[in-house]
């Protein structure tokens, strides 16, 4: 079956702590994509990928990172500079033309210990 | 004032009920998508339009260009049609609705 995981489920960040949540794809699509979801407030865009080895910021980015080394994979990175990460993490992909339907990963809930 | 304004926030309806969503946006966009978020947390998209209609199944989903306005209706409204839809327009990127938490009773 062809889909996006994500992984962990949950995830717990110790102060200063960098952590990272895992995002694979094996719907062959180019563009994957990372957004934030906070109560009461839209999906907000961290970062983007259109293509392997390129990624753009969203309008988010301050204290994440990113890499797109394979085409399947796009992992993010919470760093120790982002002062407020609890959140819920989801995972997009799509076909490559941005306006066209983006697949969901499961999500990954983060939560500051 | 958000891009994407969706109404109403929250909605209750009994078993049967015919529902609307609605989704306002203020500015030109490419394409209108409605995504549907389950209780635990995994998003499935909808609709993508660009004009006029859509239906699949008991959902239909409009749009207005021109008024800037979309609809997401539910006919025949169902307990496992509880969800978070959320309205999102293409931009260059993706700008989201806050989402309207929609609840059906028995």
């Amino acid at each position: 079956d062809g889909g996006i995981t994500q992984s962990p489920k949950y995830l717990f960040r110790k102060e200063g702590q960098n952590v990272t949540l895992s995002c694979e794809q094996n719907l062959n699509h180019d563009a994957m994509y990372w957004y934030r979801q906070d109560p009461g407030q839209g999906l907000r865009l961290i970062y983007y990928s259109q293509i392997v080895n390129d990624f753009q910021k969203g309008d988010i980015a301050e204290g994440y990172s990113v890499s797109r080394e394979k085409k399947e994979s796009f992992p993010l990175t919470v760093t120790s500079a982002q002062k407020n990460p609890t959140a819920f993490y989801l995972c997009a992909s799509s076909g490559g033309q941005g306006w066209e339907t983006q697949y969901f990963g499961p999500g990954t809930r983060l939560l500051v210990l | 004032k958000n891009e994407v304004e969706q109404s109403p926030q929250n909605l209750t309806a009994q078993e049967g009920e015919f529902i609307t969503i609605n989704c306002s946006y203020s500015v030109g966009i490419s394409a209108l998508h409605w995504l549907q978020q389950h209780p635990g947390g995994g998003i499935v998209s909808l609709f993508m339009l660009s004009s006029g209609k859509k239906k699949h199944g008991r959902l239909i989903a409009t749009i207005n260009i021109q008024e800037k306005h979309s609809s997401l209706h539910i006919t025949a409204s169902h307990p496992r049609d509880s969800a978070v839809y959320i309205c999102a327009v293409w931009v260059n990127k993706l700008v989201f609705g806050a989402g309207t938490i929609l609840r059906v009773k028995s």
